[in-house]
C-alpha cells in the first residue's frame, strides 16, 4: 500500500515565522503536490514537483515556496507565514502516468497561524 | 480560470437510501475523477474517468463521465455509516496541466 506521511497533523506558529512542512511518500513515485483546504473552496494546488529539483506553481504560490531535494520528500515552506494561511495542507503523490492527477493523499497538517 | 460546480454542499440521508451528487463547469474536460474525504484524513481516490459517456463502478458506487464532457455524476447505492464524509469531484481540461476541484458534498447519514 501507497503511504503519504506528512510529519505533524496539527501545529502552531506565529505571524512572521517561517514554517516547513514535511512530506514523505515511499512508493517512488516522481508527481507530489501540496494543497490546501479550506471549507467551502475544496483543494487548490499550491506547487506540485514532476521530478526532483523540478516544481511548478499551482493555483495559489504566493507566499510558499517548495524543496524537493530526494524523490520521496517534498517540502512546502511558508517564507512569513500570516494569518491567512491558517488552513489544512495535504500533500498528495502519483506515479509517471498520471502526472496531473494526485491519487495518494497523507492525511493532513492543520496549520494554526496566531 | 475554470471552475467546478458540485451540488448539493450537502446531504442528509437515512441509512439505506440511494445517493446522487454532481459536478458540473462551463469548460470540457478531458478526465474527470471522484475522491472521497473520511472524517480526519486524506482524500481517497474513489473512481476515475477518461472517456465521455464512461459509466464505472466500484462496489456500490457508480460514477459517470457526462456525455457534454462538461459534467459527472456520483451515485451511491443503498447507503451505509461508513459512506459519511466529505466527496470531491475534480477535472482536467484539456490542455491543462492542473487538476481542478469541486467544493466538495458533505454526506451525513441517520442510522
Amino acid at each position: 500500500d501507497v503511504k503519504v506521511t506528512q510529519s505533524s497533523r496539527y501545529l502552531v506558529k506565529r505571524t512572521g515565522e517561517k514554517v516547513f512542512l514535511e512530506c514523505v511518500q515511499d512508493m517512488d513515485h516522481e508527481n507530489m503536490f501540496w494543497y490546501r483546504q479550506d471549507p467551502g473552496l475544496g483543494l487548490r494546488l499550491i506547487y506540485f514537483s514532476y521530478d526532483v529539483k523540478m516544481k511548478e506553481k499551482g493555483d495559489i504560490p504566493e507566499g510558499y515556496s517548495v524543496s524537493r531535494e530526494k524523490k520521496e520528500r517534498f517540502s512546502l515552506i511558508l517564507e512569513s507565514a500570516s494569518t491567512n494561511q491558517t488552513s489544512m495542507y495535504l500533500c498528495a503523490s502519483s506515479p509517471p502516468g498520471a502526472i496531473y492527477q494526485p491519487q495518494h493523499f497523507g492525511d493532513g497538517t492543520r496549520l494554526s497561524i496566531l | 480560470g475554470q471552475q467546478l460546480n458540485q451540488s448539493p454542499q450537502s446531504m442528509f440521508i437515512q441509512e439505506g437510501e440511494d445517493v446522487s451528487m454532481n459536478c458540473t463547469s462551463s469548460s470540457i474536460f478531458n478526465t474527470w475523477l471522484w475522491y472521497k474525504q473520511d472524517p480526519g484524513e486524506g482524500p481517497v481516490l474513489l473512481i476515475a474517468l477518461y472517456k465521455a459517456g464512461e459509466l464505472t463502478s466500484n462496489g456500490r458506487l457508480t460514477a459517470q463521465f457526462g456525455i457534454t464532457r462538461k459534467d459527472s455524476f456520483l451515485n451511491i447505492s443503498a447507503s451505509i455509516p461508513s459512506d459519511v464524509g466529505i466527496y470531491f469531484c475534480a477535472g482536467l481540461g484539456q490542455g491543462a496541466q492542473k487538476l481542478v476541484f469541486g467544493q466538495g458534498t458533505r454526506l451525513t447519514i441517520n442510522p
